[in-house]
């Protein structure tokens, strides 16, 4: 059974700072996605990786994917009170494709 | 707006009445999936539909029935829930299984079961 586990569940950090959410997984897979989720709204689809190595940057966050590992991480650079939100990422081993499994979601606070 | 639509917004029900969750997209996409987010747990996978048919069931009580009468709508019929199934349920949809384009989800129905 694929497990996807992120760290921290719930990190509380200042603007400006900068710090890493980690998402590891179980099983062999070299499709990795995160999303964004603000509180009572939707998932955002964030970032789509695609390859060992694969590498993607948005404003102030950006995600890699190490599959050998089977790790990808979400860097957050000089954070701002907008990045705050639960962050999930998504692992697909389905054979057909686009069948995700989720991370348990890392809530993020950024205070002033 | 995500181009995936999903209601009610909110439902509250008893734990002997029937009722349906709704879910349209016009995004042109012919995968749909339903997921369960319960406090304190992951995502859960529990139906997936690709151009209308039934693809996967991640083992989903049958209190929990989907309906995909066309690539645009998907259904979730609920009938003698139970509390410990009160949750947000996601309605999410890709362009079609096999590529690998993530999903476009919907903002969900927050389900309170009394």
């Amino acid at each position: 059974e694929l497990k996807v586990e992120q760290n921290p569940l719930f990190l509380s950090m200042q603007e400006g700072k900068n710090y890493t959410i980690y998402c590891n997984y179980s099983t062999t897979s070299d499709r990795l996605y995160w999303y964004r989720q603000d509180p009572g709204k939707s998932l955002e689809s964030l970032f789509v990786l695609l390859s060992n190595g694969a590498v993607k940057q948005e404003g102030r966050l950006m995600a890699s994917l190490d599959t050998k590992a089977r790790l990808s991480t979400l860097h957050i650079t000089a954070a701002v009170h907008d990045l705050s939100a639960t962050y999930f990422c998504a692992v697909d081993v389905g054979n057909a494709g686009n069948m995700l499994t989720f991370g348990g979601g890392t809530r993020l606070m950024v205070k002033p | 707006e995500t181009g995936v639509t999903q209601t009610p917004r909110h439902l509250v029900m008893g734990m002997t009445n029937k009722k349906s969750l709704k879910c349209e997209q016009h995004l042109g996409h012919n995968a749909m999936y339903w997921y369960k987010q319960s406090a304190k747990k992951p995502l859960e996978l529990m139906f997936v539909y690709n151009f209308k048919e039934q693809t996967e069931n991640n083992s989903v009580p049958s209190r929990f029935s989907p309906e995909c009468p066309n690539s645009s709508h998907l259904f979730l019929h609920l009938h003698t829930l139970q509390p410990e199934d009160s949750a947000l349920y996601l309605c999410a949809s890709s362009p079609v299984l096999g590529l690998f384009y993530g999903y476009t989800f919907g903002s969900g129905t927050r389900l309170t079961v009394v």
